[in-house]
């Protein structure tokens, strides 16, 4: 069966820093990734997405992702957070081969401390 | 394109009642999903439709839990005889044909069964 596991619950990180979140996953072939932000009471918005080619994919506000397929990763980058970051960040996998629900991992509450 | 919106956003019921929450996906998206979230954890897939067809369904939906998407546009989930248990954030999905495919989420709604 497939899982993503984020293993930092939380993670504090200074305004103007560097982030990265790690995301591992176990699939039996190579997935779709996701990695999507939650604000408090809201819903999901999509960050980035792999699907195939270059390994480091560019998304909005400022963050990319690198695939790397020999370590089962997608960890999430960001060169200097700012303190409207913080949120709820979810690393999502994806079946290929057609429609599926995606597996979602428990989330990392990114704090900004100014 | 006025994103996937979800009504209510927030609900609150007593144990034992019906709830039923809409969804409204984005104009011409094919493929409705919802979820479920409960606090500190990432989204479950509960089910999927691909246009009026509902093709899959988790083993965390229960007998108590119905959906419908009549007309292959909006789509209704139900809860009948609510539990305490049921209490979590239900996100619904919606997402274009054909695969690699990206699932674009509502809001939410909030229920809370006292």
């Amino acid at each position: 069966a497939q899982s993503v596991t984020q293993p930092d619950i939380h993670i504090t990180v200074s305004e103007g820093a560097s982030l990265e979140l790690r995301c591992n996953y176990s699939y039996g072939a190579t997935p779709y990734l996701f990695w999507y932000v939650q604000s408090p009471g809201q819903g999901l918005q999509l960050l980035l997405k792999y699907f195939s080619g270059d390994t480091l994919v560019q998304g909005i506000k400022g963050f990319e992702a690198e695939f790397k397929r020999s370590q089962s990763s997608f960890n999430l980058r960001k060169p200097s957070v700012h303190w409207s970051d913080a949120a709820e960040y979810f690393c999502a996998v994806g079946p290929r081969g057609g429609a599926d629900g995606l597996t979602f991992g428990k989330g990392t509450h990114l704090i900004i401390q100014p | 394109d006025t994103g996937v919106s979800q009504n209510p956003r927030h609900k609150i019921t007593k144990r034992g009642q019906n709830v039923t929450f809409r969804c409204d996906p984005i104009s011409e998206h094919n493929r409705l999903y919802w979820y479920r979230q409960t606090l500190g954890q990432g989204p479950e897939f509960l089910t999927y439709f691909q246009n009026e067809a509902q093709l899959e369904k988790s083993r965390l939906l229960s007998d108590r839990f119905s959906a419908e998407r009549p007309k292959g546009s909006f789509s209704t989930l139900e809860i009948q005889r609510t539990e305490q248990g049921d209490s979590a954030m239900y996100l619904c999905a919606s997402s274009l044909d054909p695969t690699p495919e990206t699932q674009y989420f509502g809001p939410g709604t909030r229920l809370l069964v006292l």
